[in-house]
């Protein structure tokens, strides 16, 4: 089983539309959780932090289920400019360190 | 200010030569990663340093990789000999000093290499 698992999609949805991620995750001592955008052929950059209590930000709001050991991205009144892939990171502790652990990512087509 | 700097950005080589991949990372970040990225496996860890040492190595594949930190504001990851199925897309990343475990990770515009 991977670490962190994702639907690799594509999600094709029509501009305006609302659409979820789920992620899930095998490592129960996740103490963070992050959605990272990736653009075609550009480097990961962080979208928004996941909290136990869910956090919104604009149209993007993430959720923490930590009894499920899943976390969800769910993104209101598509843009074009949503189009990328969404990667789901969790954090697994290690010994005295951690590392971050990347899901292969939820692809996302938002058509016109 | 300038972000995550790697170079080169394309390298194209042939089996068996030397690869050198280049990272600068944001001035004042004390953690520096280094990643590697195909379709097939996605993105994953190879090695990070803390204050220029190494702290976790576990994801390097081999004895071909090899990565330094002599100083704060540098990191080479080589491979030699270099083979086709080293062809990814290799991404530096640094994160400020608060241990990462919660900060965000800055990412270069990493280096394309394809190996012939």
């Amino acid at each position: 089983r991977k670490e962190v698992e994702q639907d690799p999609g594509p999600f094709n949805v029509p501009e305006g539309a609302t659409v979820a991620f789920n992620c899930t995750y095998s490592n129960s001592a996740s103490q963070s959780f992050f959605w990272y955008r990736q653009d075609c052929r550009k480097e990961p950059k962080l979208l928004m932090s996941v909290y136990s209590s869910g956090n919104e930000d604009g149209r993007f709001t993430a959720q923490l289920n930590r009894a499920s050991q899943y976390i969800s991205l769910l993104i209101r009144d598509s843009k074009l400019s949503d189009s990328a892939t969404y990667l789901c990171v969790v954090n697994a502790p290690m010994d005295s360190s951690y590392k971050l652990i990347f899901g292969s990512g939820t692809r996302l087509l938002v058509r016109p | 200010d300038a972000g995550v700097i790697q170079s080169p950005r394309h390298e194209v080589t042939e089996m068996g030569q030397e690869v050198t991949l280049r990272c600068k990372p944001i001035s004042g970040h004390d953690y520096l990663f280094w990643y590697r990225q195909t379709m097939m496996r996605g993105l994953e860890l190879l090695i990070y340093f803390n204050n220029n040492v190494p702290i976790d190595d576990s994801g390097m594949p081999e004895d071909r990789f090899s990565a330094k930190m002599p100083n704060a504001s540098f990191s080479t990851l080589k491979i030699q000999p270099s083979e086709p199925r080293d062809s990814a897309v290799y991404f530096c990343a640094s994160s400020p000093n608060r241990g990462g475990l919660g900060d965000t990770q800055y990412f270069g515009p990493g280096t394309r290499l394809t190996v012939l």
